[in-house]
């Protein structure tokens, strides 16, 4: 099972909105509502911030939102802030012998 | 409140073997899906296997055959049996508990593993 795709890398100031795609194929983005988004700080372990395609779990800001099209999710955050600057991995249920994929990871650097 | 604290990590030699334990609390490890996932070095997160709560077990192809996950539910106990260990398995191993959704909702702190003469 193949990794999802994602960008090595986005970045944008404080204040403005960016965009993380995430994309897979019909086995698992495009076949599944069952992709989620981790943020992931250096030296820390990976935090959900996205379930079910754009469920916010409690305590995770409003301003992190998600969204799927066909085969692509994709995770916005609103309002930058600084402490966004993270790592942040994808994950879909798949139809393949291994149950979970995740994505290559995106760093997001806030300027 | 929900914990997840893995032990077990350490140096190993390639081709040894090593098991991993993650103790869990705040809610019982036989009734939910629990998963390892692994960072090696300055990688991205990859899933390496899941116990489901009825028993059934799945494993990456990268580990198939040479990884174990089990769970001992008097200790509320999950484990990942590692045997004919690589180079490439060097990682940071995270206990993480799993839903029927398919997302992980709570991790642990991550033990390191090191494959290394």
């Amino acid at each position: 099972q193949s990794a999802l795709t994602q960008p090595a890398s986005v970045s944008g100031s404080p204040g403005q909105s960016i965009t993380i795609s995430c994309t897979g194929t019909s086995s698992d983005v495009g076949g599944y509502n069952s992709v989620s988004w981790y943020q992931q700080h250096p030296g820390k372990a990976p935090k959900l911030m996205i379930y079910d395609v754009s469920n916010r779990p409690s305590g995770v800001f409003t301003r992190f939102s998600g969204s799927k099209s066909g085969n692509t999710a994709s995770l916005t955050i609103s309002g930058l802030q600084a402490e966004d600057e993270a790592d942040y991995y994808c994950s879909s249920s798949t139809n393949s012998t291994t149950p979970v994929v995740f994505g290559g990871g995106t760093k997001l650097t806030v300027l | 409140e929900v914990q997840l604290v893995e032990t077990g990590g350490g140096l190993i030699q390639p081709g040894g073997s090593l098991r991993l334990s993650c103790a869990a609390s705040g809610f019982t490890v036989s009734s939910n899906y629990m998963n390892w996932v692994r960072q090696a070095p300055g990688k991205g997160l990859e899933w390496v296997s899941v116990i489901y709560s009825g028993g059934s077990t799945y494993y990456a192809d990268s580990v198939k055959g040479r990884f174990t996950i089990s769970r001992d539910n008097s200790k509320n106990t999950l484990y990942l049996q590692m045997n004919s260990l690589r180079a490439e398995d060097t990682a940071v191993y995270y206990c993480a508990r799993g839903t029927s959704g398919g997302y992980v909702d709570y991790w642990g702190q991550g033990t390191l593993v090191t494959v290394s003469s």
